[in-house]
């Protein structure tokens, strides 16, 4: 079955630390997206990447970083420097960065930071 | 900038009940719209989608017209279902701002009740 994995599902972490969350699609998508959800508040961009080797940030980038080494994967980092890091992590992808292509999902990660 | 109001939950309606959630937005150019529904605990799935104006997009029951003269995107189902309880977003992608980035709206809650 094609579609996009998020591990783990919920994760723990002490504040100062770095952690990475895992996104890995097999549907052979060229566009892939990291967003935030908090309660209340709707889903927020933070990175996203048109193709291999490229990626770009989206509203709330800071205290986070990404990679696109293969076209499958595109990995988040959440660092020390993220102020507020506890949420609900979701990844995404489209067939390409093109209006009207709709984005499928993963399953997401909540991160807890104490 | 682009924005997408939906209206505030959370709704609470009886099994078999008429289900509207309203969803207006704002886009510089002509956007493509969406619902996205998230069951809790999971990520989003794709509802339904339109990419111009008067298209229906229906799916499960659902059904959302694209009204550019009103600019709203309102869903609505006859009769709802236990299982239809949920978190639905309705999204908009605009190559306006020179990105087809998914501008969401806040999300409304949704419980059926038997």
């Amino acid at each position: 079955d094609g579609g996009i994995t998020q591990s783990p599902k919920y994760l723990f972490r002490k504040e100062g630390q770095n952690v990475t969350l895992s996104c890995e699609q097999n549907l052979n998508h060229d566009a892939m997206y990291w967003y935030r959800q908090d309660p209340g508040q709707g889903l927020r961009l933070i990175y996203y990447s048109q193709i291999v080797n490229d990626f770009q940030k989206g509203d709330i980038a800071e205290g986070y970083s990404v990679s696109r080494e293969k076209k499958e994967s595109f990995p988040l980092t959440v660092t020390s420097a993220q102020k507020n890091p506890t949420a609900f992590y979701l990844c995404a992808s489209s067939i390409s960065w093109d209006r009207g292509n709709e984005q499928y999902f993963g399953p997401g990660t909540r991160l807890t930071v104490t | 900038g682009n924005s997408v109001t939906q209206m505030e939950g959370p709704v609470t309606l009886s099994e078999e009940a008429f289900l509207t959630i309203n969803c207006t937005y704002t886009a510089t150019g002509y956007p493509s719209l969406f619902w996205y529904v998230q069951y809790p605990g999971e990520g989003l799935q794709l509802l339904l989608k339109a990419t111009k104006a008067d298209d229906k997009g229906s799916n499960k029951g659902f059904e959302a017209t694209y009204r550019k003269e009103t600019t709203s995107f309102h869903l609505e189902k006859g009769s709802v279902q236990v299982s239809d309880s949920a978190v639905y977003f309705c999204a908009l992608s605009d190559s306006g701002a020179g990105s087809y980035q998914l501008t969401f709206g806040k999300g409304t809650k949704l419980s059926v009740i038997p």
